[in-house]
Protein backbone atom coordinates (compact mmCIF):
# COMPACT_ATOMS: atom_id res chain seq x y z
CA UNK A 1 0.00 0.00 0.00
CA UNK A 2 1.19 3.52 -0.73
CA UNK A 3 2.28 5.37 2.40
CA UNK A 4 1.45 8.82 3.71
CA UNK A 5 3.61 11.11 5.82
CA UNK A 6 2.13 13.70 8.14
CA UNK A 7 3.61 15.91 10.85
CA UNK A 8 3.10 14.46 14.29
CA UNK A 9 1.51 17.60 15.63
CA UNK A 10 0.43 21.12 14.70
CA UNK A 11 -0.90 24.05 16.61
CA UNK A 12 -3.35 26.72 15.59
CA UNK A 13 -5.27 29.62 17.08
CA UNK A 14 -9.02 29.74 17.18
CA UNK A 15 -10.70 31.37 14.18
CA UNK A 16 -7.54 31.19 12.08
CA UNK A 17 -7.09 28.95 9.02
CA UNK A 18 -5.23 25.69 9.42
CA UNK A 19 -3.32 23.90 6.67
CA UNK A 20 -2.60 20.26 7.43
CA UNK A 21 -0.08 18.74 4.99
CA UNK A 22 0.23 15.16 3.79
CA UNK A 23 2.94 13.70 1.59
CA UNK A 24 2.19 10.63 -0.51
CA UNK A 25 4.98 10.43 -3.07
CA UNK A 26 4.24 6.80 -4.02
CA UNK A 27 0.55 7.39 -4.74
CA UNK A 28 -0.80 5.53 -7.75
CA UNK A 29 -3.00 7.07 -10.38
CA UNK A 30 -6.17 5.45 -9.05
CA UNK A 31 -5.69 6.11 -5.32
CA UNK A 32 -8.24 8.39 -3.72
CA UNK A 33 -7.03 10.71 -0.95
CA UNK A 34 -9.21 10.60 2.12
CA UNK A 35 -9.10 12.58 5.34
CA UNK A 36 -10.63 11.46 8.60
CA UNK A 37 -10.36 12.96 12.04
CA UNK A 38 -10.74 11.54 15.51
CA UNK A 39 -11.89 13.79 18.30
CA UNK A 40 -10.97 12.81 21.86
CA UNK A 41 -12.91 9.77 23.06
CA UNK A 42 -14.78 9.37 19.77
CA UNK A 43 -14.66 7.22 16.70
CA UNK A 44 -13.04 8.46 13.49
CA UNK A 45 -15.11 10.89 11.47
CA UNK A 46 -14.99 11.38 7.70
CA UNK A 47 -13.85 14.84 6.63
CA UNK A 48 -13.33 14.90 2.87
CA UNK A 49 -11.88 12.96 -0.06
CA UNK A 50 -10.74 13.60 -3.60
CA UNK A 51 -8.89 12.15 -6.57
CA UNK A 52 -7.33 14.91 -8.64
CA UNK A 53 -9.26 18.13 -8.34
CA UNK A 54 -9.53 20.30 -5.25
CA UNK A 55 -12.64 19.58 -3.21
CA UNK A 56 -14.75 21.64 -0.84
CA UNK A 57 -17.44 20.65 1.61
CA UNK A 58 -19.02 22.15 4.68
CA UNK A 59 -16.23 20.94 6.93
CA UNK A 60 -13.06 21.65 4.98
CA UNK A 61 -11.26 21.99 1.67
CA UNK A 62 -8.82 19.55 0.13
CA UNK A 63 -6.07 20.91 -2.06
CA UNK A 64 -4.30 18.28 -4.17
CA UNK A 65 -0.96 19.00 -5.80
CA UNK A 66 -0.85 18.78 -9.55
CA UNK A 67 1.49 15.75 -9.42
CA UNK A 68 -0.68 14.27 -6.64
CA UNK A 69 2.37 13.57 -4.48
CA UNK A 70 1.02 15.75 -1.70
CA UNK A 71 -2.22 17.23 -0.45
CA UNK A 72 -3.36 19.74 2.13
CA UNK A 73 -6.45 19.71 4.28
CA UNK A 74 -7.63 23.25 4.94
CA UNK A 75 -9.83 24.20 7.85
CA UNK A 76 -10.89 27.74 7.05
CA UNK A 77 -11.60 28.92 10.59
CA UNK A 78 -10.44 26.60 13.31
CA UNK A 79 -12.63 26.20 16.36
CA UNK A 80 -11.88 24.48 19.63
CA UNK A 81 -14.05 21.63 18.43
CA UNK A 82 -11.58 20.99 15.58
CA UNK A 83 -8.91 19.80 18.02
CA UNK A 84 -8.39 16.19 16.96
CA UNK A 85 -6.05 13.74 15.29
CA UNK A 86 -6.29 14.13 11.52
CA UNK A 87 -5.53 11.15 9.31
CA UNK A 88 -4.59 11.30 5.64
CA UNK A 89 -5.39 7.95 4.00
CA UNK A 90 -4.87 6.64 0.48
CA UNK A 91 -7.69 4.45 -0.73
CA UNK A 92 -7.02 2.39 -3.86
CA UNK A 93 -9.58 1.61 -6.52
CA UNK A 94 -9.38 -1.04 -9.23
CA UNK A 95 -10.86 -3.68 -6.99
CA UNK A 96 -13.02 -3.85 -3.94
CA UNK A 97 -11.50 -1.76 -1.19
CA UNK A 98 -12.84 -2.64 2.22
CA UNK A 99 -10.14 -1.30 4.48
CA UNK A 100 -8.94 2.09 5.66
CA UNK A 101 -5.26 2.01 6.60
CA UNK A 102 -4.76 4.57 9.34
CA UNK A 103 -1.30 5.95 10.07
CA UNK A 104 -0.34 7.97 13.14
CA UNK A 105 -1.97 11.16 11.90
CA UNK A 106 -1.44 14.77 12.97
CA UNK A 107 -2.55 15.91 16.39
CA UNK A 108 -4.05 19.37 15.95
CA UNK A 109 -4.18 21.62 18.99
CA UNK A 110 -6.38 24.72 18.78
CA UNK A 111 -5.60 27.52 21.19
CA UNK A 112 -8.37 29.85 22.36
CA UNK B 1 -30.25 10.30 12.53
CA UNK B 2 -27.75 8.21 10.57
CA UNK B 3 -25.56 6.35 13.00
CA UNK B 4 -23.55 3.30 13.95
CA UNK B 5 -24.35 2.11 17.44
CA UNK B 6 -22.04 -0.07 19.50
CA UNK B 7 -22.80 -1.73 22.81
CA UNK B 8 -21.54 -1.79 25.41
CA UNK B 9 -19.38 1.34 25.50
CA UNK B 10 -17.26 -0.02 28.34
CA UNK B 11 -16.67 -3.61 29.40
CA UNK B 12 -14.40 -5.26 31.93
CA UNK B 13 -14.27 -9.02 31.77
CA UNK B 14 -12.14 -11.95 32.87
CA UNK B 15 -9.91 -14.13 30.75
CA UNK B 16 -11.81 -16.87 28.98
CA UNK B 17 -15.34 -15.57 29.48
CA UNK B 18 -17.07 -15.34 26.11
CA UNK B 19 -18.40 -11.94 25.16
CA UNK B 20 -20.12 -10.21 22.27
CA UNK B 21 -19.88 -6.58 21.27
CA UNK B 22 -22.86 -5.55 19.18
CA UNK B 23 -22.84 -3.14 16.24
CA UNK B 24 -25.88 -1.85 14.41
CA UNK B 25 -26.28 0.69 11.61
CA UNK B 26 -29.46 2.36 10.38
CA UNK B 27 -28.26 3.46 6.93
CA UNK B 28 -28.84 0.24 4.99
CA UNK B 29 -25.11 0.02 4.30
CA UNK B 30 -23.76 -3.10 2.65
CA UNK B 31 -20.26 -2.88 4.07
CA UNK B 32 -19.38 -3.18 7.76
CA UNK B 33 -16.09 -3.62 9.56
CA UNK B 34 -14.43 -3.90 12.94
CA UNK B 35 -11.21 -2.14 13.98
CA UNK B 36 -9.19 -2.13 17.13
CA UNK B 37 -7.12 0.84 18.27
CA UNK B 38 -4.03 0.44 20.43
CA UNK B 39 -1.47 3.05 21.53
CA UNK B 40 1.41 3.19 19.09
CA UNK B 41 -0.26 0.78 16.66
CA UNK B 42 -3.15 2.91 15.46
CA UNK B 43 -6.36 1.48 14.05
CA UNK B 44 -6.17 -1.99 12.58
CA UNK B 45 -8.92 -3.89 10.83
CA UNK B 46 -10.10 -7.12 12.46
CA UNK B 47 -12.87 -8.37 10.13
CA UNK B 48 -15.10 -6.97 7.46
CA UNK B 49 -18.31 -7.89 5.72
CA UNK B 50 -19.33 -6.99 2.18
CA UNK B 51 -22.95 -8.04 2.66
CA UNK B 52 -25.20 -10.45 4.52
CA UNK B 53 -23.48 -13.81 5.07
CA UNK B 54 -20.25 -12.54 3.45
CA UNK B 55 -17.35 -11.87 5.80
CA UNK B 56 -13.57 -11.90 5.53
CA UNK B 57 -10.49 -11.46 7.69
CA UNK B 58 -8.76 -8.16 8.11
CA UNK B 59 -5.24 -7.64 9.38
CA UNK B 60 -5.64 -8.94 12.95
CA UNK B 61 -8.44 -11.56 13.02
CA UNK B 62 -6.91 -14.02 15.51
CA UNK B 63 -9.10 -14.54 18.56
CA UNK B 64 -12.20 -12.95 17.03
CA UNK B 65 -15.31 -14.14 15.23
CA UNK B 66 -18.01 -12.22 13.42
CA UNK B 67 -21.35 -12.94 11.83
CA UNK B 68 -23.60 -11.01 9.46
CA UNK B 69 -27.04 -12.55 9.51
CA UNK B 70 -28.84 -9.27 8.95
CA UNK B 71 -27.72 -6.25 6.99
CA UNK B 72 -27.91 -3.85 9.91
CA UNK B 73 -26.03 -5.93 12.52
CA UNK B 74 -22.41 -7.06 12.69
CA UNK B 75 -21.50 -8.44 16.12
CA UNK B 76 -17.92 -9.06 17.22
CA UNK B 77 -17.48 -12.23 19.24
CA UNK B 78 -14.58 -13.05 21.52
CA UNK B 79 -14.93 -16.75 22.34
CA UNK B 80 -12.13 -16.82 24.92
CA UNK B 81 -10.86 -13.31 25.60
CA UNK B 82 -7.27 -12.81 26.66
CA UNK B 83 -5.52 -9.76 28.16
CA UNK B 84 -3.90 -8.93 24.80
CA UNK B 85 -7.39 -8.21 23.48
CA UNK B 86 -7.69 -5.29 25.87
CA UNK B 87 -8.26 -2.46 23.42
CA UNK B 88 -10.60 0.18 22.04
CA UNK B 89 -12.89 -1.30 19.38
CA UNK B 90 -14.68 0.54 16.60
CA UNK B 91 -17.34 -0.66 14.23
CA UNK B 92 -17.73 1.05 10.87
CA UNK B 93 -20.16 0.95 7.97
CA UNK B 94 -20.14 2.27 4.43
CA UNK B 95 -22.60 2.14 1.54
CA UNK B 96 -19.99 0.53 -0.71
CA UNK B 97 -16.34 0.47 -1.70
CA UNK B 98 -14.27 2.70 0.59
CA UNK B 99 -12.28 4.28 -2.22
CA UNK B 100 -15.25 6.48 -3.10
CA UNK B 101 -17.50 6.35 -0.06
CA UNK B 102 -17.16 7.64 3.43
CA UNK B 103 -17.12 5.30 6.38
CA UNK B 104 -19.26 5.93 9.45
CA UNK B 105 -17.79 4.85 12.76
CA UNK B 106 -19.39 3.99 16.05
CA UNK B 107 -18.45 5.65 19.32
CA UNK B 108 -16.24 2.79 20.38
CA UNK B 109 -16.16 0.03 22.97
CA UNK B 110 -13.40 0.07 25.53
CA UNK B 111 -12.69 -3.53 26.51
CA UNK B 112 -10.50 -4.57 29.42
CA UNK B 113 -9.66 -8.25 29.89
CA UNK B 114 -8.17 -9.12 33.28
Amino acid sequence: DAKTTQPNSMESNEEEPVHLPCNHSTISGTDYIHWYRQLPSQGPEYVIHGLTSNVNNRMASLAIAEDRKSSTLILHRATLRDAAVYYCILSPTGGSNYKLTFGKGTLLTVNP
Amino acid sequence: EAQVTQNPRYLITVTGKKLTVTCSQNMNHEYMSWYRQDPGLGLRQIYYSMNVEVTDKGDVPEGYKVSRKEKRNFPLILESPSPNQTSLYFCASSPYDLSRAEAFFGQGTRLTVV
